[in-house]
């Protein structure tokens, strides 16, 4: 399986300013049709997660566009150019590249 | 309003089932795959099961393979998830999420059903 390591694990950023998560895959995640299907999700506490972004760096609909998505291959970066507080929560990245699907562990965004 | 709602979690004993149901309303169920995923209490996502629109094709974790049963019908737009054997380990919120064919990211999730394996 395709192991998804995100760091960092907890980020404590405060209101206004830029955050970013980083995640990196095992192996390639270039499908054999040549797209890269990794994709960003927020959980806010209580919720069930929220897709954000998906193939790297398409923001999903209604999804602010202080979000983006960036990366290739192995190496994938999310960003959040100007925290609100609304954001705060769990971002999962995921790989859809190959089954089976699999998780970063999660990067819990907190306000300082 | 697109829609989905599951159903069915509750205490169970290890070594016992439970079936998990998902209903799909608000868009064209059966031209969409569909996913199980849990979350184990404090812990992150791990995904459980996917199967296609058709249901001709069909996957699972190693964590349930043999003891989990994908289905799907799509006549009563609803999605299943039977579980047998069941350990102390799959105890978690079960969420189901669609998936786009071809597009490959989840795009809708319920807000999932708690199944608790204890004695």
């Amino acid at each position: 399986d395709i192991v998804m390591t995100q760091t960092p694990l907890s980020s404590p950023v405060t209101l206004g300013q830029p955050a970013s998560i980083s995640c990196r895959s095992s192996q390639s995640l270039v499908h054999s049709d040549g797209n890269t299907y990794l994709s960003w999700l927020q959980q806010r506490p209580g919720q069930p997660p929220r897709l954000l972004i998906y193939k790297i760096s398409n923001r999903f609909s209604g999804v602010p566009d202080r979000f983006s998505g960036s990366g290739a291959g192995t190496d994938f970066t999310l960003k959040i150019s100007r925290v609100e507080a609304e954001d705060v929560g769990v971002y999962y990245c995921m790989q859809a590249t190959q089954f089976r699907y699999t998780f970063g562990q999660g990067t819990k965004l907190e306000i300082k | 309003e697109v829609q989905l709602v599951e159903s069915g979690g509750g205490l169970v004993q290890p070594g016992g089932s439970l079936r998990l149901s998902c209903a799909a309303s608000g868009f064209t169920f059966s031209s969409y795959s569909m996913n199980w995923v849990r979350q184990a209490p404090g812990k992150g996502l791990e995904w459980v099961s996917y199967i296609s629109s058709s249901s001709s094709t069909i996957y699972y974790a190693d964590s349930v393979k043999g003891r989990f049963t994908i289905s799907r019908d799509n006549a009563k737009n609803s999605l299943y998830l039977q579980m047998n054997s069941l350990r102390a380990e799959d105890t978690a919120v079960y969420y189901c999420a669609r998936m786009i064919l071809g597009y490959y990211y989840m795009d809708v999730w319920g807000k999932g059903t708690t199944v608790t394996v204890s004695s």
